[in-house]
């Protein structure tokens, strides 16, 4: 059974980067059929995609966020990551990883507070 | 531009059935689609993905009471003999070219 699991910092000072990592188990992230995806919600809101990644490194960000995320991907760990760089308050979220293109297994989500 | 359009929420009354909708945006009425659960302080669920022709394939799990079916520009998730633990949020997701979306979600109730 594939599995995901979040990780990093549950807090971030405004202005500074938010990184998260995402480990998947029970499947390779280097299967040729996926893509591997970051999506978050804010508290009380719905579900937003940042950005999603192939394992050859290919990537594709949401317009909205693109000027401040960067998805990487390491295969030999079987984990991509996440950096969005000048949080502000606004990018308080519970921040989920997934796989891509139906999100079929998601990790539990990890909050994410912005504050000083 | 692709969009996903959901209604903000939905009820229906114990042991009924509910039909919640999604539609696309103009252009894109040929698009498959994904249907997501999320319940109260829980982690989205994936349901099933659902096919321009009404076909569609579920998850792991995901009872028979839940379906999927098709018109035009329309996604439908039907969910039968409505238990108390459908109340939840449903979000419907899709891609295209380089992107992905997400409706905004219909919050349904079930009474």
């Amino acid at each position: 059974q594939l599995q995901l699991q979040e990780s990093g910092p549950g807090l971030v000072k405004p202005s500074e980067t938010l990184s998260l990592t995402c480990t998947v188990s029970g499947g390779s992230i280097s299967s040729s059929s996926y893509y591997w995806g970051w999506i978050r919600q804010p508290p009380g809101k719905g579900l937003e995609w940042i950005g999603s990644i192939y394992y050859s490194g290919s990537t594709y960000y949401n317009p909205s966020l693109k000027s401040r995320v960067t998805i990487s991907v390491d295969t030999s760990k079987n984990q991509f990551s996440l950096k969005l760089s000048s949080v502000t308050a606004a990018d308080t979220a519970v921040y989920y990883c997934a796989r891509s293109t139906l999100f079929d297994y998601w990790g539990q989500g990890t909050l994410v507070t912005v504050s000083s | 531009q692709l969009v996903l359009t959901q209604s903000p929420s939905a009820s229906a009354s114990l042991g009924a059935s509910v039909k919640l909708t999604c539609t696309l945006s103009s252009g894109h009425s040929s698009y498959a689609i994904a249907w997501h659960q999320q319940q109260p302080e829980k982690g989205p669920r994936y349901l099933m993905k659902l096919n321009s022709d009404g076909s569609h394939s579920k998850g792991d799990g995901i009872p028979d009471r839940f379906s999927g079916s098709s018109s035009g520009a329309e996604r439908y998730l039907t969910i039968s003999s409505l238990q108390s633990e459908d109340e939840a949020d449903y979000y419907c997701q899709t891609w295209g070219t380089g992107a992905w979306v997400f409706g905004g979600g219909t919050k349904l109730t079930v009474l």
